[in-house]
């Protein structure tokens, strides 16, 4: 059973369009997340939803939008690609507990390629 | 603000020999957490070991310990018994109380396993 899947895993698009990745986690967790990992592997939180609200926000663009319909799902819409938005994004999802995260699952990956 | 330090960005170590991968951190704050991380060159982002600061002792799982000294600020990874299977990036990663479970990553640690 796959904990953390996220679709499409590949996305290939023209610089300007507006695509949508989607994430579901069938852990019970309430938190989830949206990371971007750059061509240098760097790993950046951009958003974060617990039980459907919007706990962080990171100094990411407008024209990327995050929902999160329930809190087993967490979508990343974003408007009017541009190459620099090429990279791989990973949803995570963590239970919350007294003292913090003990740890995060990971989605897959999907590698955004904007031409 | 917090802050994760990987110094070693590409390391070696031969098959059935221990390797540690270094990580130092930077936080105020008293309560925090800290991560390891797995990425095989597949892209897949795996949870290896979870530390606490107010953990007494150190964390183990299988062949993965973690090294961790309050007074340094270091949180290193050691690898007992390398296999080829180990050879990755490896991150690290470090929560803080009151960050609303916000983890940010180290740079990264690229570790060959040499037959």
């Amino acid at each position: 059973d796959t904990a953390v899947s996220q679709t499409p895993k590949y996305l290939v698009t023209q610089m300007g369009n507006d695509k949508s990745i989607k994430c579901e986690q069938n852990l019970g967790h309430d938190t989830m997340y949206w990371y971007k990992q750059d061509s240098k592997k760097f790993l950046k939180i951009m958003f974060s939803y617990n039980n459907k609200e919007l706990i962080i926000n990171e100094t990411v663009p407008n024209r990327f939008s995050p929902k999160s319909p329930d809190k087993a799902h967490l979508n990343l819409h974003i408007n009017s690609l541009e190459l620099g938005d090429s990279a791989v994004y990973f949803c995570a999802s963590s239970l919350p507990r007294g003292g913090g995260i003990r740890e995060q699952y990971f989605g897959p990956g999907t590698r955004l390629t904007v031409t | 603000a917090q802050k994760i330090t990987q110094t070693q960005p590409g390391m070696f170590v031969q098959e059935k020999e221990a390797v540690t991968l270094d990580c130092t951190y930077d936080t105020s704050d008293p309560s925090y957490g800290l991560f390891w991380y797995k990425q095989p060159s597949s892209g897949e982002m795996i949870f290896l070991i979870y530390q606490g600061s107010y953990d007494q002792q150190n964390a183990t799982e299988g062949r993965y310990s973690l090294n961790f000294q309050k007074a340094r600020k270091s949180a290193n990874l050691v690898i007992s018994a390398s296999q080829l299977g180990d050879s990755a990036m490896y991150f690290c990663a470090m929560r803080v109380s009151g960050g609303y479970q916000k983890v940010t990553f180290g740079t990264g640690t690229k570790l060959q396993v040499i037959p």
